[in-house]
């Protein structure tokens, strides 16, 4: 089977630096998701890491080691907005390249 | 270009009633997947369809639940004979097409279906 596993609550000040990790169980994998959902609203795409090494996406940046099988989503010079949900998601074998996603992690941004 | 779209976005229901839920994928989109969100949890993967076929339906309960999305018109979720526990929010999301080293997919707004 698949699962993987991230803090459920993250908190920072607005400003800062935010490393939510994500830590996965899986056989075949692909590659790593990562997906912000602002209350309840449409999920949205953020980044996708198929090989080590970090990824770079303006404030956002994503990790991944497949060694390790573990990632995490790096938010940088954190604003109010980004008090949202995030959601890792793997990508494994099984023919359909459908996402598995985490439990999610709630990012609370205070002032 | 208009995203996904879903309709109804709130939908309540009687206990044994019937619920509908559409999704129409983004313009030159093929691929369609329906997604089951409980509150303070993850999306559970329930279907994936491409036009007049079902590809994957690993996640949908074998009872009272089926999808389609037919050649013309919107791919559509049908709950029969609904109970509280179908609470939840419902996700469309669709893709383009389906690579091995990528599957960005585009979510619809969802809906939030109360079974009474």
């Amino acid at each position: 089977g698949q699962s993987l596993e991230q803090p459920s609550e993250v908190t920072a000040v607005e400003g800062a630096i935010v490393q939510i990790n994500c830590t996965y169980q899986t056989s075949g994998f692909y590659g790593l998701s990562w997906y912000q959902q602002h209350d309840g609203g449409a999920p949205t795409f953020l980044s996708y890491n198929a090989l080590d090494g970090l990824e770079e996406t303006g404030r956002f940046s994503s990790f991944l080691s497949r060694s390790d099988s573990y990632g995490y989503l790096l938010l940088q010079e954190l604003q109010m907005k980004d008090s949202a949900s995030y959601f890792c998601a793997i990508i494994s074998a099984g023919g359909s390249y459908i996402p598995t996603f985490g439990r999610g992690t709630s990012l609370i941004v205070h002032p | 270009n208009a995203g996904v779209m879903q309709n109804p976005r709130h939908l309540v229901r009687r206990r044994g009633q019937e619920a509908r839920l559409r999704c129409s994928p983004m313009k030159g989109h093929s691929h369609v997947y329906w997604y089951r969100q409980l509150p303070e949890e993850g999306l559970k993967f329930m279907v994936y369809l491409q036009k007049e076929n079902i590809i994957d339906e690993s996640g949908m309960p074998k009872e009272r639940f089926s999808a389609e999305f037919p050649k013309e018109g919107p791919s559509i979720l049908r709950i029969q004979q609904v109970v509280r526990g179908d609470s939840a929010a419902y996700f469309c999301a669709s893709s383009p097409i389906v690579r091995t080293s990528d599957n960005e997919q585009f979510f619809g707004p969802g809906t939030r279906l109360t079974v009474l």
